[in-house]
């Protein structure tokens, strides 16, 4: 069964901090992707990646760094963290780009202070 | 702007009606269209998808109307249950290449009454 896992499930920061969140997919999908979910925004991309060592910008990328150092892990990396980025992020995964079914982690809720 | 829209954020049904979930994007080009259901503190899954050649596609109690003119698209879910009580995601995405990236709408909440 796809297989895609997030951590950490709940992180609290301070604004201006670093913050990493990691995915990690074991379903041999070439895409993945970031997205944010906030009431009344439904999910916004943030970045996303089709092969290893690359990344592209998605809708939301502002504030926001991806790295994809292999194809089973996709990291979102917040270096300056700020109260507007308090959310609930999901990574996904799929084989076949937008047009193919998404698999999704379990969500990352993330609060920033 | 937003290239995906749900215009109506929540859905009342009584239970053995009919759900109608509807979605409105701006890109004629897109050429997927799809719904997803996400329970609350849960992942968003799939539960249907079109492409473009095609208007109407059904899957059970699920029914997917595709109106490309009017740069829209529908879930119809008959015979509603309160387990259908959850949030719907409509998505979109163009093809473009090894790029494709799938867009959403804001959802909306279906409440199936009882």
């Amino acid at each position: 069964e796809a297989a895609v896992t997030q951590s950490p499930r709940s992180k609290v920061a301070v604004t201006g901090g670093k913050v990493t969140l990691s995915c990690h997919q074991t379903n041999n999908h070439d895409y993945m992707y970031w997205y944010r979910q906030d009431t009344g925004h439904g999910l916004r991309l943030i970045h996303y990646s089709y092969v290893a060592d690359s990344t592209e910008k998605g809708d939301i990328p502002d504030g926001y760094k991806a790295s994809r150092p292999s194809q089973e892990n996709f990291s979102l990396i917040l270096e300056l963290a700020s109260l507007s980025q308090t959310a609930v992020y999901f990574c996904a995964s799929s084989e076949a780009g937008g047009t193919g079914q998404l698999y999704f982690g379990e969500g990352s809720k993330l609060t920033v202070l | 702007g937003q290239q995906v829209k749900q215009s109506s954020p929540s859905l009342t049904v009584q239970e053995g009606g009919i759900s109608i979930l509807n979605c409105d994007y701006e890109n004629d080009m897109f050429d997927y269209f799809a719904w997803y259901k996400k329970y609350p503190d849960n992942s968003p899954t799939l539960l249907i998808s079109v492409r473009s050649n095609v208007d109407k596609r059904e899957d059970g109690r699920l029914t997917v109307f595709l109106n490309k003119s009017g740069k829209h698209f529908s879930l119809h879910i008959t015979a509603s249950q309160p387990e259908d009580t959850a949030v719907y995601l409509c998505a979109a995405a163009l093809n473009q290449g090894g790029s494709a990236k799938l867009i959403f709408g804001e959802g909306t909440k279906l409440t199936v009454s009882s």
